[in-house]
């Protein structure tokens, strides 16, 4: 099956820095890629969705000015956590949608394996 | 808004026995998923549930789809420990340019 990358897997970071986290679908081109946000013993929470070429659409509750979001190619996307502070620490996962095989109406999503974000 | 709530949250059962996760989401949708995840790791898929009444097996594993009553139902048969994880249901909706709306997960635990 299609596989998405994340990298880096962990990472952490003092307060006030910047970190970045790449997705990037490895055997695919995919024009859509999302942003979840997982806290501990929590469901996932959908960030943003990223189209490739176009701004991002951000959900609600979610600071786009903290939370900058670039699409540059059709295989990958970044997540930059602009001044991070503690309560930004958490389990950040990427997903890649596959355009419809032949025969299908829909679309697969492939997740990446995370990047844990611990800020201190 | 939409709503995707499992039940149970947490769920501790024996080796051996019988359960089921329900999922209960409050707007239309014809496409459910079904994923495992294990601690610290990304999501698994288990199902895609693609039309009313669809049914889907994998090992101990069952899962069903009915779109009418907004009801999706993970069963597992005679459960062994290595099925301690936490699941997920999703439901995506038409138009939205493909997203995902997970529900609350449930916490398995199979007790030897």
């Amino acid at each position: 099956g299609a596989v998405v990358s994340q990298h880096p897997s962990w990472v952490i970071c003092k307060s006030g820095t910047s970190v970045k986290i790449e997705c990037r679908s490895l055997d695919f081109q995919a024009t859509t890629m999302f942003w979840y946000r997982q806290f501990p013993k929590q469901s996932l929470m959908l960030m943003a969705t990223s189209n490739e070429g176009s701004k991002a659409t951000y959900e609600q509750g979610v600071e786009k000015d903290k939370f900058l979001i670039n699409h540059a190619s059709l295989t990958l996307s970044t997540l930059t956590v602009t001044s991070a502070h503690p309560e930004d620490s958490s389990f950040y996962i990427c997903s890649a949608s596959s355009p419809p095989t032949s025969g299908s109406f829909y679309f697969t999503q492939y997740f990446g394996p995370g990047t844990r974000l611990t800020v201190l | 808004e939409l709503k995707v709530e499992q039940n149970p949250l947490f769920l501790s059962m024996q080796e051996g026995k019988n359960y089921t996760i329900y999922c209960n989401y409050s707007t239309t949708s014809d496409r459910l998923y079904w994923y495992r995840q294990d601690p610290g790791k990304s999501l698994e898929s288990l199902f895609v549930l693609l039309s009313n009444g669809a049914v889907k097996q994998e090992g101990r594993l069952m899962a069903s789809l009915d779109t009418k009553a907004r009801l999706s139902t993970l069963h597992i048969t005679a459960a062994v420990h290595d099925l301690s994880a936490t699941y997920f249901c999703a439901v995506d909706i038409a138009n939205t340019g493909n997203q995902f709306y997970f529900g609350t997960g449930t916490s398995l635990t199979v007790i030897p």
